[in-house]
């Protein structure tokens, strides 16, 4: 089953402008991690999180983290048209990774 | 460098007819080994995975089964598909250990559909 559940489901923006993506989740977790998905494709590991960790920065991608809100956002800094993609966030469960339905992130040029 | 390999990348199949779905990776050893299914628009359900040779486990009932004949490859299979089979596969690893801990590496999926 499920664990992350991702916000918004889908996100429209324009080319430099910045895109944040929540993610929620229920119960207590070690990591939590954010993958994107182009269309079609595999997913593609962008940044792990552990649970002592508040935030973290790669690149243009900012991650936070609030256990005590059971939530973890995504911030895309200077979006691209080449951002354009499903992101989700994936949370340890029992020997495997528990992934939500994800945010379809549109960056218009 | 690791690779992970799936095939094939798309496969139509009639109801009734049997599945094998191969999955290999490279370049590393003792793996944890992921079958996905993705509905379309959907988030990532977990099929199976397993933790070594012929150490399979199932996360839900289902017309499906799997195998791990050697350290690295995984293959996914069923005796007669459904048309409720129909989806994206996918294939990932993680290095040994707790999962969580490190990413998970995937490949790049079959779309399969059931006619």
């Amino acid at each position: 089953s499920q664990q992350g559940e991702e916000d918004p489901q889908a996100l429209s923006i324009q080319e430099g402008e910045n895109a944040t993506m929540n993610c929620s989740y229920k119960t207590s977790i070690n990591n939590l991690q954010w993958y994107r998905q182009n269309s079609g494709r595999g997913l593609v590991h962008l940044i792990l999180i552990r649970s002592n960790e508040r935030e973290k920065h790669s690149g243009r991608l900012r991650v936070t983290l609030d256990t005590s809100k059971k939530s973890s956002s995504l911030l895309i800094t200077a979006s691209r048209a080449a951002d354009t993609a499903s992101y989700f966030c994936a949370t340890d469960g029992n020997n495997d990774m528990r992934f939500g339905a994800g945010t379809r992130l549109t960056v218009k040029p | 460098s690791q690779t992970i390999h799936q095939w094939p990348a798309t496969l139509v199949q009639p109801v009734g007819s049997p599945l094998s779905l191969e999955c290999t990776v490279e370049g590393t050893s003792n793996p944890n080994l992921y079958w996905y299914r993705q509905a379309a628009g959907r988030g990532l359900q977990l099929l199976f995975y397993s933790v070594g040779i012929g150490q399979i486990s199932s996360e839900v009932p289902q017309n499906l089964s799997a195998s791990r004949p050697q350290d690295r490859q995984f293959i996914l299979s069923s005796k007669k598909l459904l048309l409720s089979d129909s989806g994206f596969y996918l294939c990932a690893w993680s290095p040994r250990g707790l999962t969580g801990n490190s990413p998970l590496h995937f490949g790049n999926g079959t779309r399969l559909t059931v006619t």
